[in-house]
C-alpha cells in the first residue's frame, strides 16, 4: 500500500513571500517516482516535476525548488517570491514499481497568494 | 492534438441515467488513464489502458463503470444507472510508454492531464 500526505489544507501568503508546501509519502517499494502537479481554477492538472527514488538531488527551476529527503520520506516544494498567479491547488503524487501505473495523490494544498 | 482533450466539460444528468465521457489523448501517447476527483480531494485512479486493452481496472468502483479504447487512441468512460454519489470531476491523462522485447520500458512516466468533465447527478 502507498500513501501521500499533505497536511496543509490551505495556505495564504502575501505576494513576494516564500512558501513551502509539505509532502510526506509512504511506500514499501524501493523504486518509485514522486511528482508535483498544479491545479489552477480551470481544473487542468499541470505537471511541475518528477523525481525518482534514486536521485536525492534538490532541484531548482526559476522560483520553484524541491527538497527530496528519503530519510524523512518527504518531498517538499518551495515557491520563492510568490506571485498572485501561483494561487492554485498543489498536489503531491507517487508512483511505485508495485502500483502499476497509477498515481497516488495527496489531498492537495490550496495556496492563495494575496496582492 | 496539443494536449489531452475531454468532452463534455460539464454534464448534468438525472439519477438512473446513462452517461458517456470522452477523452482524446495526446497524439502518439500509448497509455491512457482515468481518475475521479471529488470536491476537496486528490484524484483517485479508476483505470489504465496500454493500447486498446485495460491493463489495470482495479480502481473502478463497481460494475456500473466501464471504459473502452477500441482503437488505442480515444477512450470513453461509461457510467450506467448513475447515482448522486457519482458526482465528481472525471480526469483523463495520457503518457508515452514504450513496450520493449522483454517488458515495459518507461519513458519519463509523466502523465499529462486534461481539464476534466464535471459530472453532476441530480
Amino acid at each position: 500500500a502507498q500513501k501521500v500526505t499533505q497536511a496543509q489544507t490551505e495556505i495564504s501568503v502575501v505576494e513576494k513571500e516564500d512558501v513551502t508546501l509539505d509532502c510526506v509519502y509512504e511506500t514499501r517499494d524501493t523504486t518509485y517516482y514522486l511528482f508535483w502537479y498544479k491545479q489552477p481554477p480551470s481544473g487542468e492538472l499541470v505537471f511541475l516535476i518528477r523525481r525518482n527514488s534514486f536521485d536525492e538531488q534538490n532541484e531548482i527551476s526559476g522560483r520553484y525548488s524541491w527538497n527530496f529527503q528519503k530519510s524523512t520520506s518527504s518531498f517538499n516544494f518551495t515557491i520563492t517570491a510568490s506571485q498572485v498567479v501561483d494561487s492554485a491547488v498543489y498536489f503531491c503524487a507517487l508512483i511505485s514499481s508495485g502500483s502499476a501505473r497509477q498515481l497516488t495523490f495527496g489531498s492537495g494544498t490550496q495556496l492563495t497568494v494575496l496582492p | 492534438g496539443a494536449g489531452v482533450s475531454q468532452t463534455p466539460s460539464n454534464k448534468v444528468t438525472e439519477k438512473g441515467k446513462y452517461v458517456e465521457l470522452r477523452c482524446d489523448p495526446i497524439s502518439g501517447h500509448t497509455a491512457l488513464y482515468w481518475y475521479r476527483q471529488s470536491l476537496g480531494q486528490g484524484p483517485e485512479f479508476l483505470i489504465y489502458f496500454q493500447g486498446t486493452g485495460a491493463a489495470d481496472d482495479s480502481g473502478l468502483p463497481n460494475d456500473r463503470f466501464f471504459a473502452v479504447r477500441p482503437e488505442g487512441s480515444v477512450s470513453t468512460l461509461k457510467i450506467q444507472r448513475t447515482e448522486r454519489g457519482d458526482s465528481a470531476v472525471y480526469l483523463c491523462a495520457s503518457s508515452l510508454i514504450l513496450v520493449g522485447g522483454t517488458g515495459i520500458k518507461l519513458v519519463k512516466n509523466i502523465q499529462y492531464f486534461g481539464a476534466g468533465t464535471r459530472l453532476s447527478v441530480l
